[in-house]
This record gives structure tokens, sequence and C-alpha cells, in this order.
């Protein structure tokens, strides 16, 4: 079966640029977080979605960082005016609900700003 | 402190060998534990849950001491397959919103 997909895998922009990336779910799968995981470092938590229910906010970094997502489908992440410390693994990850207890991931947008 | 930390590793050990992991976490109300494996420019991937009573899945056994706050993965008998990075991951809240995410540890198997 389908897993979790992103795009693009890589990304490489310049610093002050707008860049948007995109995950798509495993279909029934109604939570869905984004992570960012720097080198060598450990998953940072950025935003969650649960159904249509308000999203949790709460890991973003700066208003820099927003994400959508419509119902239980493809979500966006945006980050605009890119700078360096940007740059990073994000990872997407999708759960059956609420309370379960795997989170399957996509295969990350490894995002380079020079 | 850190509300998960591990091991620092790297470990390095031959096949065959039997390598422990440790990982301690802050939040003493945390509900539900878990270990995953990270291989090399690779997306996590779930190893195994942690019980209070303990669980084993073949060569791998996880423990729980809620006492002491930490959790331990034993893996017996090592494959140079089972070279990755290991990640200890808590959920304090219970409803697997924000996990918590240790910096892991790296193994490598060698022949």
């Amino acid at each position: 079966g389908a897993g979790v997909s992103q795009s693009p895998s890589n990304k490489v922009t310049e610093k002050g640029k707008d860049v948007e990336l995109r995950c798509d779910p495993i279909s029934g799968h109604t939570a869905l977080y984004w992570y960012r995981q720097r080198l060598g470092q450990g998953l940072e938590f950025l935003i969650y979605f649960q159904g249509n229910s308000a999203p949790d906010k709460s890991g973003l970094p700066s208003d820099r960082f927003s994400a959508e997502r419509t119902g239980e489908s493809v979500s966006t992440l945006t980050i605009q005016r890119t700078q360096q410390e940007d740059s990073a693994v994000y990872l997407c990850a999708n759960a059956v609900g609420a309370g379960a207890n795997e989170q399957f991931f996509g295969p990350g947008t490894r995002l380079t700003v020079l | 402190r850190k509300e998960v930390e591990q091991d620092p590793g790297p470990f390095n050990v031959p096949e065959g060998a039997t390598v422990a992991f440790n990982c301690t976490y802050s939040n003493s109300a945390s509900q539900s534990f878990f270990w995953y494996r990270q291989d090399c420019r690779k997306e996590p991937k779930l190893l195994m849950s942690v019980y209070s009573s303990g669980n084993e899945d073949g060569r791998f056994t996880a423990q729980l001491n809620r006492a002491s706050q930490y959790i331990s993965l034993l893996i017996r008998d090592s494959k140079l397959s089972d070279s990755a990075t290991y990640l200890c991951v808590v959920n304090p809240a219970g409803n697997n919103r924000k996990l918590i995410w240790g910096l892991g540890t790296s193994l490598a198997v060698n022949p």
C-alpha cells in the first residue's frame, strides 16, 4: 500500500526566498505531523493536525513558518524568507488517530538554504 | 535536564554481540514509550513500543522502569543490518500529540 510521500525530495534555495513543502498522507490516517531534523540532531516537533480540529502550532519556530491541511488530505509547510538556519530535513508523519501509538514517516524533504 | 536523554554512543560492536541502550525521561507522568530506528539519511520507523511489563520481539527486548524513569533496549546476537540510530521516544501526555524524541544512539555492528 502507499505510504506517506513528500515532495520535493530535495530543495536548494537562496536566502530570502519562500519555499513550499508538500506531504501526501496515508488515506484514512487522520493525524499529521511536521518535524524538522537538523544535521546530527533529534526530531523537532513543528505542527500537528488532527481531522478538522484546530492545529497545534506550538512548535513552529517563527512566524515565517506556516502549514495548511484541509480535512484529511494533503498538507503543505511554507517557509517564508528562508534563512540559512532553516536548512534541515523536514519530515511529515501520519498516525491513524489522536491516540495511535505508531507514526509513519515520509522520506522527508532535504532543504538547503544558501 | 533534557526531557529525554540517551546514551551518547556511538556503539561499535562485533557481529553476535549483545548491546544495551538506556534512555531516561524527566516527566514522571509520561504515559507511553517507544523505540524507533533511523537508518542513515532515512526516516524513522517504529521498532517497538515499551510496555510496563517489558516486552520482547525476537532479538530485541525493551524494558521500562517507572520508578527510575528510564527505558532500555537490549539487542542480542547483533547483525550487520542492526547498524542504525536508535531513537528513544516518550509521549508525556498520552495523546500522541507531542512525542518527545531523544537525539538517538548510533550503533555500528562490525563483521
